[in-house]
C-alpha cells in the first residue's frame, strides 16, 4: 500500500496520560499536515511540515501538543497530559500539490 | 459565520437520483477541494479546482470564482455513494497547509 498510513487507528487513554501518534506519508511527498476532526465537524488544521521544517502551527496546537518530522519522512504527534476535550479523530495528509489523507487515528480520552 | 458553508447538512436520496451539494465561501481562494469521508474516518480527495469544471466518472465539480460558490454533482447515485462530502478551500495567499473545511454534507442513498 503506497498511501498515507497512520498508527494506531484507535487509542483509548485515561485523562492525564501522554499519547503519541505516527503518520507515514507517501514516500516522495515533501509536505505533511496534521488535522483534528471532532464529531459532526469538518477537520481543523493543526500544523504543517515541509520536509523536516515545521512551517505553520495553528493556535489550536496548545503547548501540550508537539509534532515532529525529524528526517523529513514520517511524523509524530504527541499530546501530553491528555484531556477529555482532546477526544477526536487526528488526520494526517501528505502532498506534492494535492493533499492525500490517511485513515486517521481516533483518540478517546476517558 | 463560518468561512466555508455547505448545504444541505444532510441529504437522503433514492438510488438513481441526481444529487447536488453546494459550497459557499467568504474568502479569496487559490483552490477548492471536494473530499469524501466514509464511516471510520478515511478521507479521499475527489477534486481540486481553481476554475471551471471537472468530471470524474459520475462525479462533476464546478466552481464560480466570482460568486464564491462551488457545487458537487453526482449522477445516477448509488448506495455506495453514501458518505460525508466535505468542501475545503485554500485561502489566497495562505500557506500550503492551511485548508479551511466546511462541516460536511452527509449523504445517504437508499436502494
Amino acid at each position: 500500500d503506497t498511501g498515507v498510513s497512520q498508527n494506531p487507528r484507535h487509542k483509548i487513554t485515561k485523562r492525564g496520560q501522554n499519547v503519541t501518534f505516527r503518520c507515514d506519508p507517501i514516500s516522495e511527498h515533501n509536505r505533511l499536515y496534521w488535522y483534528r476532526q471532532t464529531l459532526g465537524q469538518g477537520p481543523e488544521f493543526l500544523t504543517y511540515f515541509q520536509n523536516e521544517a515545521q512551517l505553520e502551527k495553528s493556535r489550536l496546537l496548545s503547548d501540550r501538543f508537539s509534532a515532529e518530522r525529524p528526517k523529513g519522512s514520517f511524523s509524530t504527534l504527541e499530546i501530553q497530559r491528555t484531556e477529555q476535550g482532546d477526544s477526536a479523530m487526528y488526520l494526517c495528509a501528505s502532498s506534492l500539490g494535492e493533499q492525500f489523507f490517511g485513515p486517521g487515528t481516533r483518540l478517546t480520552v476517558l | 459565520k463560518n468561512e466555508v458553508e455547505q448545504s444541505p447538512q444532510n441529504l437522503t436520496a433514492q438510488e438513481g437520483e441526481f444529487i447536488t451539494i453546494n459550497c459557499s465561501y467568504s474568502v479569496g481562494i487559490s483552490a477548492l477541494h471536494w473530499l469524501q469521508q466514509h464511516p471510520g474516518g478515511g478521507i479521499v480527495s475527489l477534486f481540486m479546482l481553481s476554475s471551471g469544471k471537472k468530471k470524474h466518472g459520475r462525479l462533476i465539480a464546478t466552481i464560480n470564482i466570482q460568486e464564491k460558490h462551488s457545487s458537487l454533482h453526482i449522477t445516477a447515485s448509488h448506495p455506495r455513494d453514501s458518505a460525508v462530502y466535505i468542501c475545503a478551500v485554500r485561502r489566497h495567499g495562505g500557506s500550503q497547509g492551511n485548508l479551511i473545511f466546511g462541516k460536511g454534507t452527509k449523504l445517504s442513498v437508499k436502494p
